[in-house]
């Protein structure tokens, strides 16, 4: 089955500055990549997606690239808040999804 | 827009017992999941269905026993409770399995103590 790792699993940022997460995935059938954010309490929310046969999209803050060959794919967070603060899951799916470990990400004021 | 619901919240229940956490959409989704969270773990997939009466397993199986008789309900049972099945669960619907449609959507979790 799938396989997805994500780095790093806790990072520290400073309010204003970029954050960057990473994932990477083993099965080239995996045609769908979401990221999701965990609030204490909550189920994942998802925050961004993007599809095999896209290289990357924007969603005001927030980017996600997807590189096939590499089978990679990576979140980027840009002028960083608290609010951001949160644990973040990256998957990818080609009939069920499997998640990356998590990443805790907090943005000091 | 109920969305999905699971039940119930919280639950404590001793070993050996039987447990059924619920899972039920409102979205006509055919793709449903049962998900369990531990520190450490993420976010792991016990079974998933592609339909009524359509199962496969996930991840980590075992202990663990799904039924989908109807498109809306997606039950988790354990058949006898342990405490290594002490975790939050987690149930998910998507539209389909395809390139589109196939956002996955959660319910809020159900946590479960086993003493």
């Amino acid at each position: 089955g799938e396989n997805v790792e994500q780095h790093p699993s806790t990072l520290s940022v400073q309010e204003g500055d970029s954050a960057v997460i990473k994932c990477t995935y083993s099965d080239s059938a995996s045609n769908y990549f979401p990221w999701y954010k965990q609030e204490l309490g909550k189920g994942p929310q998802l925050i961004i997606d993007i599809r095999s046969n896209v290289g990357e999209k924007k969603d005001q803050r927030i980017a996600v690239t997807l590189n096939k060959t590499a089978k990679h794919f990576s979140l980027h967070i840009t002028e960083t808040q608290p609010e951001d603060s949160a644990v973040y899951f990256c998957a990818a799916r080609w009939q069920d999804m499997r998640f990356g470990a998590g990443t805790r990400l907090t943005v000091k004021p | 827009d109920a969305g999905i619901t699971q039940s119930p919240r919280y639950k404590i229940t001793e070993t050996g017992r039987q447990v059924t956490l619920m899972c039920h959409q409102t979205w006509s989704h055919s793709y449903m999941f049962w998900y369990r969270q531990d520190l450490g773990h993420g976010l792991r997939l016990i079974y998933y269905s592609a339909a009524a009466d359509i199962t496969d397993k996930g991840e980590v199986p075992d202990g663990y026993v799904v039924s989908r008789s109807k498109t809306e309900n997606f039950p988790l049972t354990l058949e006898s409770a342990t405490r290594s099945q002490t975790s939050v669960y987690f149930c998910a619907s998507s539209e389909s399995g395809g390139l589109s449609g196939n956002t996955i959507y959660f319910g809020e979790g159900s946590w479960l103590t086993v003493v």
